[in-house]
C-alpha cells in the first residue's frame, strides 16, 4: 500500500548549518509530494509540494525534489534558523485524495 | 480568510466516557477530513466528507467513532465509549473541492487524553 517512511529524529543543528530531512515513499500511480511544518503550540502548515516528478518544492528557503527514480522527496535547507525548530512530516496525497504522512521528524536550531 | 477551526482546543475525559470535537472549515471549502495524530507519529486519516456525503470512512473505528456533516459545513467527530488508546490529537482538514493537487488545510486540532 500507499506509506511514507521519513528519517527518524530528533535533529539538533546550530544556526547557519545545512539541513537535510530524508523522505522516501511507496505508492502505486503518481502521487503529489508535500512536506508539513508543526511550529511549537500551532496546527500543521503546508511548507512546500511538488506534483510530479522532477518538480522542485520550495518556500521559506525550504527545497525538495521530486525524484521518481529514488522514490524521494528529500527536504533541505541551506542554512536554518532558531525559528525553523519545528516537526517537519513528508506526506503523499493519492489519487483518492488521501494523504498519507510520514512519523514526523523533530528539529532543534540552536543559537 | 479564516482558517478552519475546531473546539475544544483540549478535552481530559476518563475511559468508558463520550465526547464529541467540533470543526467549521474554510469558509466554501467542499471537502472535509478528520485525522488522529497519535504522540510521536503522523496524522492518520479517519473519514473524509465531500459536501455532506461521506467518501472514505475506511479507517474509522465503528464500532465507537462517528462523524457527520449533517448541512455540509460544520461536522462533528465523536467517540462513545472512549477507551485508552484514543488518547491522542484530532486534526481536521479541508479542501475546496478534494482535487489530486489541492493543498488540505489544517485546524489547531483537539488534545484529548483518556484516563
Amino acid at each position: 500500500g500507499d506509506s511514507v517512511t521519513q528519517m527518524e529524529g530528533p535533529v539538533t543543528l546550530s544556526e547557519e548549518a545545512f539541513l537535510t530531512i530524508n523522505c522516501t515513499y511507496t505508492a502505486t500511480g503518481y502521487p503529489s509530494l508535500f512536506w508539513y511544518v508543526q511550529y511549537p503550540g500551532e496546527g500543521l502548515q503546508l511548507l512546500l509540494k511538488a506534483t510530479k516528478a522532477d518538480d522542485k518544492g520550495s518556500n521559506k528557503g525550504f527545497e525538495a525534489t521530486y525524484r521518481k527514480e529514488t522514490t524521494s522527496f528529500h527536504l533541505e535547507k541551506g542554512s536554518v534558523q532558531v525559528s525553523d525548530s519545528a516537526v517537519y512530516f513528508c506526506a503523499l496525497l493519492t489519487g483518492a485524495n488521501n494523504l498519507f504522512f510520514g512519523t514526523g521528524t523533530r528539529l532543534t536550531v540552536i543559537p | 480568510e479564516a482558517g478552519v477551526a475546531q473546539s475544544p482546543r483540549y478535552k481530559i475525559i476518563e475511559k468508558r466516557q463520550s465526547v464529541a470535537f467540533w470543526c467549521n472549515p474554510i469558509s466554501g471549502h467542499a471537502t472535509l477530513y478528520w485525522y488522529q495524530q497519535i504522540l510521536g507519529q503522523g496524522p492518520k486519516l479517519l473519514i473524509q466528507f465531500q459536501n455532506n456525503g461521506v467518501v472514505d470512512d475506511s479507517q474509522l473505528p465503528k464500532d465507537r467513532f462517528s462523524a457527520e456533516r449533517l448541512k455540509g459545513v460544520d461536522s462533528t467527530l465523536k467517540i462513545q465509549p472512549a477507551k485508552l488508546e484514543d488518547s491522542a490529537v484530532y486534526l481536521c482538514a479541508s479542501t475546496s473541492a478534494g482535487g489530486s493537487q489541492e493543498t488540505q488545510y489544517f485546524g489547531p486540532g483537539t488534545r484529548l487524553l483518556v484516563l
